[in-house]
């Protein structure tokens, strides 16, 4: 059974850096084909996808947040993690990592339990 | 990118059977996948693809699709079945490949 498990600050000051990992257990981050996600939730508010990692280190990310995300991979330490760059009161939200697969039919599966990050000023 | 609208909120009498809808372009060439997500917990996938239901999820979850409309019935909804239900499926203009419904309250009376 895979498991995900998110890690990282939970309070980040407004204009500074975010910085989450999700740790994989019961499988190899590098085995297989899935993607690797990242879905953020504000309180009270839907689910934004923020971008995935293929398991050969490609990536995409949502074009709201390009210019300030990046996601990478630990395949060492069976993790994938979030940098999200200058980030505003408007990155507060529970940040969840996720698996998925390049099969258009496959749904999000496995999701960690969250990590709710609040952005200070 | 393209938009999944789903109603706010629905309600439903306990044993009663409750549809849940999910609007939008992507749904003409994907299946959605829907999520259960209740509070404090991370979402939970109830039904996905034509006709896919995973392990472990009650047999009165369903799905369906019809023109750029997918739905989520419940028969015989239970008390545990109050939760937020989230639809997604792939976005038809692929930046972001992703798109998320608006989410439904499901209140079981």
């Amino acid at each position: 059974q895979v498991q995900l498990q998110e890690s990282g600050p939970g309070l980040v000051k407004a204009s500074q850096t975010l910085s989450l990992t999700c740790t994989v257990s019961g499988g190899s981050i590098s085995s297989g084909s899935y993607y690797w996600n990242w879905i953020r939730q504000p309180a009270g508010k839907g689910l934004e996808w923020i971008g995935h990692i293929y398991t050969d280190g490609r990536t995409n990310y949502n074009p709201s947040l390009r210019s300030r995300v990046t996601i990478s991979l630990d395949t060492s330490e069976n993790q994938f993690s979030l940098r999200l760059t200058s980030v505003t009161a408007a990155d507060t939200a529970v940040y969840y990592c996720v698996r998925d697969s390049p099969q258009l039919v496959l749904p999000f599966d496995y999701w960690g339990q969250g990590t709710l990050v609040t952005v200070s000023s | 990118s393209s938009e999944l609208t789903q109603d706010p909120a629905v309600s439903v009498a306990l044993g009663q059977t409750v549809r849940i809808t999910c609007q939008g372009d992507s749904l003409r060439i994907y299946y959605a996948s829907w999520y259960q997500q209740k509070p404090g917990q991370a979402p939970v996938v109830v039904f996905y693809g034509k006709n896919k239901r995973p392990s472990g999820i009650p047999d009165r979850f369903s799905g369906s699709r019809s023109g750029n409309t997918a739905s989520l019935t419940i028969n015989g909804a239970q008390a545990e079945d109050e939760a937020d239900y989230y639809c997604n499926s792939r976005d038809i203009n692929g930046n972001p490949p992703y798109v998320f419904g608006t989410g439904t309250k499901v209140t079981v009376l």
